[in-house]
């Protein structure tokens, strides 16, 4: 089975800063991993996909997390948090043999501090 | 295009009662997952249909059921409601390959008195 666990349910950086959000996951088979937002009130969106194609992957917003298999994690990073990245931010895996179920988990709400 | 649209945003039910929500996914997507969203559980997987057949199943009970049409859209059906079931229901469309991006829809809020 599948899981993702992510440290810190709450991580608080002033503007400006590295912004690092961690996850890290178990699957039996090489997995496809996920980062989506999610705003107060509002559905999830799609930050950044991992599918083997390249280990670091850049995402939207500025977003890019590195894929390290030996370490089995899927870090979110941004080099500068702006207030508008405020938001929950969730991990999610797949094992490309289920169709499209994903795995998610707890989610990290990030604060920022102007 | 028009993006995956919920209907209704928010209901409220009372216990015992059923309950049914609607997802309309993006035009040409044939897949349609719907997740369960609440502050104890985080985000479950309930079920994915593709081309009117169920394709994934969570663990959740019976009372939880769903169904696509043959122009995509999908209801999701609760039925003897319990104050557990109180939470956002997500639903998400996609092509339906393997690990393509999901788009979500913004939610249906169910609250059970």
């Amino acid at each position: 089975a599948q899981s993702v666990t992510q440290l810190g349910s709450h991580v608080s950086v002033s503007e400006g800063a590295l912004v690092l959000l961690r996850c890290n996951y178990s699957s039996s088979v090489p997995p496809y991993l996920f980062w989506y937002v999610q705003y107060p009130n509002q559905g999830l969106q799609l930050l950044l996909k991992y599918t083997s194609a390249a280990t670091l992957v850049k995402g939207i917003n500025g977003f890019e997390a590195e894929f390290k298999k030996s370490e089995t994690s899927f870090h979110l990073t941004k080099p500068s948090a702006h207030m508008s990245d405020a938001a929950e931010y969730f991990c999610a895996v797949s094992d490309g043999r289920t169709g499209n179920k994903l795995v998610f988990g707890a989610g990290t709400i990030l604060r920022v501090k102007s | 295009k028009a993006g995956v649209t919920q209907t209704p945003r928010y209901l409220i039910k009372t216990r015992g009662q059923q309950v049914t929500l609607s997802c309309s996914p993006i035009s040409g997507h044939r897949s349609v997952s719907w997740y369960q969203q609440t502050p104890g559980q985080g985000l479950q997987f309930l079920f994915e249909y593709f081309s009117e057949t169920q394709r994934n199943k969570g663990n959740f009970p019976g009372r939880f059921s769903g169904r696509q049409f043959s122009n995509s859209r999908s209801e999701m059906n609760v039925s003897t409601l319990e104050l557990g079931d109180s939470a956002l229901y997500l639903c998400a469309s996609s092509d339906g390959t393997a690990n393509t991006e999901a788009f979500f829809g913004q939610g249906t809020r169910l609250t059970v008195v």
